[in-house]
């Protein structure tokens, strides 16, 4: 079936750069997104990529997909304290177009350092 | 533009009482609308979406039902809750490609 996977965990020093990697397996992706949670909110829309693209970047967020291994990355340039958070990666199967829904995977914690 | 809201942001409840959660999407019409629930801060499980009024797919088999009495409102409801329906109930919905979420509500039953 469809999965999402991500590391768990990152700390990084502030104005650092983080890196946050997500796995998925569902070749027919159309569509990926990253997420952000701060602790008891929703969910925020950070950014997405369409899946015939290699790179989105807008102001410090830059997204990666590598379509071959399946790999998507997210960015943050110049860390701040702001930026701790868990991130989730998403993806929306081609099959589930019409529907909408999206695969998550478990959220990366951020943890950005003075 | 669009907002969603989502109600109560807290509840407790006690084991076997009944549930009722609301959500409603201003600004849009006829939006694709979905109730998740994220247990202990990690990921999101996806319980039900709906792409119309009256049109409710259920994802997982559970204590809990969902309602879509009108184009804009999304209910999650259930008759007697168990301790393991405890979690953070987010609602979301979605134009097209893309999900925006609710704010959520903690849900603590005791």
């Amino acid at each position: 079936g469809e999965d999402v996977e991500q590391s768990l965990f990152l700390s990084v020093r502030e104005g650092d750069s983080s890196v946050i990697n997500c796995t998925y397996t569902d070749s027919s992706s159309t569509y990926l997104y990253w997420y952000k949670q701060e602790p008891g909110a929703g969910l925020q829309l950070l950014t997405y990529i369409f899946s015939n693209m290699d790179m989105k970047q807008d102001q410090r967020l830059t997204v990666l997909l590598n379509k071959k291994d399946k790999h998507l990355s997210l960015r943050i340039a110049d860390t701040q304290t702001g930026d701790s958070a868990i991130y989730f990666c998403a993806e929306q199967s081609g099959t589930s177009s019409n529907t909408g829904k999206l695969i998550f995977g478990q959220g990366t914690t951020l943890q950005v350092k003075p | 533009s669009q907002t969603i809201h989502q109600w109560p942001a807290t509840l407790v409840q006690p084991v076997g009482s009944p549930l009722s959660l609301e959500c409603t999407v201003e600004g849009t019409s006829n939006p694709n609308l979905y109730w998740y629930r994220q247990a202990a801060g990690r990921g999101l499980q996806l319980l039900f979406y709906s792409v119309g009024i009256g049109q409710i797919s259920s994802e997982v088999p559970q204590n809990l039902s969902a309602s879509r009495p009108q184009d804009r409102q999304f209910i999650l409801s259930s008759k007697k809750l168990l301790l393991s329906d405890s979690g953070f109930y987010l609602c979301a919905w979605s134009p097209a490609d893309v999900q925006y979420f609710g704010a959520g509500t903690r849900l603590s039953v005791l």
